[in-house]
């Protein structure tokens, strides 16, 4: 099986331009979370996606805003992007999402990532 | 609240020692830990995870780690480093109370292995 693939892989914007990464999961997996990685802060938290729609949601912006589609795929998108939001972008795949023991511990498998910096 | 904490910025092992990086907890209810892996310019790569059970778990690569409950520890392991283990390693929490499904991070391990 192929794994989870973002593009693009790198991306270089201005202060206040918007931005859209893309997310495949691994085929079958139904759930996709995204996560931004910075040095300082760690891998943080930004949505969980299943059936097309937002599941979960951590403690970012209105300006981060994201989506999945039919297929599973998903993108999630970035306005007015600020100096702050260079970043790497990583997606994350699992096959379920759910309260039972096995969705809970189900494993999320990780992307590439996409590398983004906010000149 | 649900945290996780990795003590050691980084770590630094001779080849063909031993190694651990260390990893404790604080969840409400049962704890589901896991292990990750990320080489540079690379996402994450699954290593184990813990959910019940034995307290040993063995994962990909060599690595194992053992969960203990009293200390609120899931240190990983590996009987001998390589120095291709070099990487940065992340352990991360999710609990089975309340009704937050988020996988909560540790800041992450820089592992250097010395040849």
């Amino acid at each position: 099986k192929a794994g989870v693939t973002q593009t693009p892989r790198y991306l270089i914007k201005t202060r206040g331009q918007q931005v859209t990464l893309s997310c495949s999961p691994i085929s079958g997996h139904r759930s996709v979370s995204w996560y931004q990685q910075t040095p300082g802060q760690g891998l943080q938290f930004l949505f969980e996606y299943f059936s097309e729609t937002q599941r979960n949601k951590g403690n970012f912006p209105g300006r981060f805003s994201g989506r999945q589609f039919s297929n599973s795929r998903s993108e999630m998108n970035v306005s007015t992007l600020e100096l702050g939001d260079s970043a790497l972008y990583l997606c994350a795949s699992s096959s379920e999402w759910g309260w039972s023991e096995a969705e809970v511990t189900d494993t999320q498998y990780f992307g590439p990532g996409t590398r983004l910096t906010v000149l | 609240a649900q945290s996780v904490a990795q003590p050691e910025d980084q770590v630094n092992v001779a080849e063909g020692n031993p190694l651990t990086v260390k990893c404790t907890y604080s969840v409400s209810g049962n704890p589901y830990l896991f292990w990750y892996v990320q080489y540079p310019n690379r996402g994450l790569q699954f290593l184990l995870k813990y959910i019940t059970g034995d307290n040993l778990v063995k994962g990909s690569y060599g690595f194992e780690a053992e969960f203990n409950k009293s200390q609120t520890s899931f240190h990983l392991k590996k009987p001998s480093a390589l120095v291709s283990d070099s990487a940065l390693y992340f352990c991360a929490v999710r609990d089975n109370a309340g009704n937050n499904r988020k996988l909560i991070w540790g800041l992450g391990t820089s592992l250097a292995v010395n040849p």
